[in-house]
């Protein structure tokens, strides 16, 4: 039973446009939230988290909503660059201090010039 | 800079073999450590919590008789895949767990068993 979904596998947008990264999660018990970058035979690259009592962080070209009523997190990226293209995994972090992460199937960004 | 670095980065061995993964943390001393796997096009999957000093802590369907997981020191984890079959061919990560916003992932191990 997947606790982090990522429902779209694969993403393809144009240099300069927005990419929005979709993650859903069932478990209302999570309380942290937070987004890798992940190249080929690399381990993962953090790169923006979330607290369940916010609604958006921001750094840089990054945003990260949370809507969590609706369990969903998405993972704003503007512009896209050529460089951001990647595998984006969505994870989150049970509460009482729990390092332990559940991580999404993951989507591939693919930024075309 | 890396935080973290895992050793070695690819290995082939045969089928009965066993194989040693390190994990080192460079610029924490991290009590806790992480273990993951991954398969291809999916997620990466938590294995073990390695703590140091102690036994780690295996998750559910992970046979810790198979992967043995050492973490003697503040600074090195290591995880030992026995007597390795081509299905335990894959891509092996661990993080260190000082950060507790955050967990810095090392470079990753590709294992392939023949």
């Amino acid at each position: 039973d997947q606790q982090v979904k990522q429902n779209s596998p694969s993403l393809s947008v144009q240099e300069g446009r927005i990419s929005i990264l979709n993650c859903d999660y069932t478990n209302s018990m999570f309380d942290y939230f937070l987004w890798y970058k992940k190249y080929p035979a690399e381990g993962p690259t953090f790169l923006i988290s979330i607290s369940s009592i916010k609604d958006k962080n921001e750094d840089g070209r990054f945003t990260v909503f949370l809507n969590k009523s609706a369990k969903h997190l998405s993972l704003h990226i503007v512009p896209s660059q050529p460089g951001d293209s990647a595998v984006y995994f969505c994870a989150a972090r049970g509460q009482g201090g729990s390092e332990k992460l559940v991580f999404g199937k993951g989507t591939k960004l693919t930024v075309n010039p | 800079g890396a935080v973290v670095s895992q050793h070695p980065s690819w290995v082939i061995c045969k089928s009965g073999t066993s194989v040693k993964i390190e994990c080192r943390s460079l610029d924490f001393q991290a009590t806790t450590m992480f273990w993951y796997r991954q398969f291809p096009k999916q997620s990466l999957m938590l294995m073990a919590t390695s703590n140091e000093g102690s036994k780690a802590t295996y998750e559910q369907g992970v046979e810790k008789d198979k992967f043995l997981i050492n973490h003697a020191s503040l600074t090195l984890s290591t995880l030992t895949v026995t007597s390795a079959h081509p299905e335990d061919s894959s891509f092996y990560i661990c993080s260190e767990g000082f950060s507790t916003d955050t967990q810095y992932f090392g470079p990753g191990t590709r294992l392939t068993v023949l």
